[in-house]
């Protein structure tokens, strides 16, 4: 059964450093996509960067870069340059190509805490 | 905002009342998704329409649940008879069918429910 599975229930990071949250999947699938999201405190999941199974680059966004080693079935999210703002919880996300890509399996996330 | 427009935002009901939910996508996005998510935990998919036509449901939208998008554009989420059991935050997300974003999946704010 495809599953994802973060194991850092809480991260802390000092304001400016860079941080790296943890994602390992499980699926036998050779087509997939990998997502990440934040939550904040208000409830709405932002979308922030995704990697498709066959990209051969790592995905980045911004400030957000996507760590995807396919064979050891990993997709860590890293942020640099922390900020305040980043303070969230995060949800590793998969889509698997059965069923037509739709349906989204999350992890049960990781609470950043961006400290001063 | 031309994001993903959820509501009500909150929702307080007392147990074996209706509620309804209402989420309006991403103007043009054909697809649209409702998740459910309760405290510690990721989204988990409930149901997933492609214009007006509901093509996929899970094992967690009991016989008291009813989705629909009866024009392909905005849609409604029902819940009969509450229980406490339902009490969680309703996602609603919509993305393009295909093209570079329909890898996004985007999500709304969320509905919370509390049943008392």
């Amino acid at each position: 059964a495809q599953k994802i599975t973060q194991t850092q229930p809480g991260m802390f990071v000092q304001e400016k450093e860079a941080v790296t949250l943890d994602c390992t999947y499980d699926t036998s699938d050779q087509s997939y996509g990998l997502f990440w999201y934040k939550q904040p405190s208000s409830g709405e999941m932002i979308f922030l960067i995704y990697q498709g199974s066959y990209d051969e680059q790592n995905a980045t966004e911004g400030r957000y870069s996507l760590n995807f080693q396919k064979a050891r079935k990993s997709a860590n999210l890293v942020i640099s340059a922390s900020q305040l703002g980043d303070s969230a919880m995060y949800f590793c996300a998969m889509r698997r190509p059965s069923g037509g890509y739709n349906k989204l399996i999350f992890g049960a996330g990781t609470r950043l805490a961006v400290h001063p | 905002d031309t994001g993903v427009s959820q509501n009500p935002r909150h929702k307080i009901t007392k147990r074996g009342q209706n509620v309804t939910f209402r989420c309006d996508p991403i103007s043009e996005h054909n697809r649209l998704y409702w998740y459910r998510q309760t405290l510690g935990q990721g989204p988990e998919f409930l149901t997933y329409f492609q214009n007006e036509a509901q093509l996929e449901k899970s094992r967690l939208l009991s016989d008291r649940f009813s989705a629909e998008r009866p024009k392909g554009s905005f849609s409604t989420l029902e819940i009969q008879r509450t229980e406490q059991g339902d009490s969680a935050m309703y996602l609603c997300a919509s993305s393009l069918v295909s093209g570079p974003s329909g890898n996004t999946i985007y999500f709304g704010e969320g509905s919370w429910l509390t049943v008392v």
